[in-house]
């Protein structure tokens, strides 16, 4: 069973730079697409990115000037880093592995961590 | 980028009632539409992918159709754990995009 936990600092001030990790087990990082979706309070789910395991990245135009994630295959992890972060870029974050499976399905994001919530604040 | 509409934004409902939620792609995105549950405090739950095919362990009560730009999301008998907010999700293509979400609680 594949499972994912993210992990990292749940308070960041304005203008500085959010860093998250995820943390996969149970399964390796050196296939699929790892995704990173964000949900503010008590709002819906925004898709931020993903890394495919060849090493192709994948961006919302929304974010993709301040975002980079990236995978670190030695200890199937990957992170998250999103800079100049303001309010607004307070919400719980999740990790997620996309899989594609064929042309007649496409993809899934069939495991998720829990979420963390990250909050932007001085 | 594929926009994707949901409605209604919410719904009042009761154990037993029938539930069709709908979700509209601004462009076409053949049957690449999945749906998720998602409860307070959790995780989204993959329901239904592909349109219409329904994930393992999900109970047979939840169903989706469409095609092209038009999908819904049906509950035949709703549950008390039914509860919760729906999302649909194209995979058609990048940047991925949900749908602002259906909120489904009791009448």
């Amino acid at each position: 069973q594949v499972q994912l936990q993210e992990s990292g600092p749940g308070l960041v001030k304005p203008s500085e730079t959010l860093s998250l990790t995820c943390t996969v087990s149970g399964g390796s990082i050196s296939s699929h697409y790892w995704s990173w979706i964000r949900q503010p309070p008590g709002k819906g789910l925004e898709w931020i990115g993903y890394m495919y395991y060849r090493g192709s990245a994948n961006y919302n135009p929304s974010l993709k000037s301040r975002v980079t994630i990236s995978l670190d295959t030695s200890r199937n992890q990957f992170s998250l880093k999103l800079t100049s972060v303001t309010g607004a870029d307070t919400a719980v974050y999740y990790c997620a592995r996309e899989m594609y499976h064929d042309v007649s399905i496409g993809s899934t994001l069939d495991y998720w961590g829990q979420g963390v919530l990250v909050t932007v604040s001085s | 980028d594929v926009q994707m509409t949901q409605s209604p934004s919410s719904l009042s409902a009761s154990v037993g009632d029938r539930v069709t939620i709908s979700c509209r792609a601004s462009q076409t995105i053949n049957h690449y539409l999945n749906w998720f549950q998602q409860k307070p405090g959790k995780a989204p739950k993959l329901l239904i992918y592909a349109t219409s095919n329904v994930q393992s362990g999900v109970p047979s009560r939840f169903s989706g159709s469409g095609s092209g730009t038009d999908f819904s999301l049906t509950i035949s008998s709703l549950q008390a754990e039914d509860f919760a907010t729906y999302y649909c999700q194209q995979t058609y293509s990048t940047p991925r995009s949900f749908g602002q979400g259906t909120r489904v609680d009791i009448k």
